[in-house]
């Protein structure tokens, strides 16, 4: 089955508006992680938010979990055109020793 | 602030030849990973290793693969003898413990010819 559905695919906005991202997933967690991937570069951590928290935050960074529905958001504010990138969730599932699943990604373009 | 680093940043080999990637986890790290990632698609795991042995690894990590961690610091991936099909970005990841954060290199971008 697929873990870690981003949608959508590709989100394009003006500098100064807010971008959401979305993650679902089909099995228990033990965590969430959403990573940022600038072009053909390396995988660069934002936020990891356990299954026992519902929304954490960091700078212009705002994640939501909701396990009942197995998803999870990112939230940009204010965007950059510095935050144009890809924004991958990846899933540690429960009782799977630590791996993460990946999703496809969300391409995030900010216009400025 | 420490970080994953990974050597060589680009590496070009013929099909059947045996490559080494190498990374440097983060010094206090316990737990190491093996991600790749072929372009354009998802990055996919290939194997975990804690206590200097292997952990997990996917169906991708056949016989023609292994992991090393020689000394305290580095900890290697080996490709026996590269396909095509083995052309990808391979990334290191570190963490502390179990689901905890995994911090990730900025990957080897391996072309097999």
């Amino acid at each position: 089955s697929q873990q870690g559905e981003e949608d959508p695919q590709a989100l394009s906005i003006q500098e100064g508006e807010n971008a959401t991202m979305n993650c679902s997933y089909k099995t228990s967690i033990n965590n969430l992680q959403w990573y940022r991937q600038n072009s053909g570069r390396g995988l660069v951590h934002l936020i990891l938010i356990r299954s026992n928290e519902r929304e954490k935050h960091s700078g212009r960074l705002r994640v939501t979990l909701d396990t009942s529905k197995k998803s999870s958001s990112l939230l940009i504010t204010a965007s950059r055109a510095a935050d144009t990138a890809s924004y991958f969730c990846a899933t540690d599932r429960y009782n799977q020793g630590g791996k993460l699943i990946f999703g496809q990604g969300t391409e995030l373009s900010v216009k400025p | 602030e420490p970080e994953v680093t990974q050597t060589p940043s680009h590496q070009v080999t013929q099909m059947g030849q045996e490559v080494i990637l190498r990374c440097v986890p983060i010094s206090n790290h316990l737990y190491f990973y093996w991600y790749r990632q072929i372009l354009g698609q998802k990055v996919e795991f290939l194997v975990s290793f804690y206590n200097n042995e292997i952990s997990e690894k996917s169906e991708i990590f056949d016989d023609q693969f292994s992991v090393e961690r020689p000394d305290g610091s580095n900890f290697t991936l080996k490709i026996r003898s590269t396909k095509l099909e083995d052309s990808a970005m391979y990334f290191c990841a570190s963490s502390l413990a179990l689901k905890e954060t995994q911090y990730f290199g900025p990957g080897t971008r391996l072309l097999v010819l």
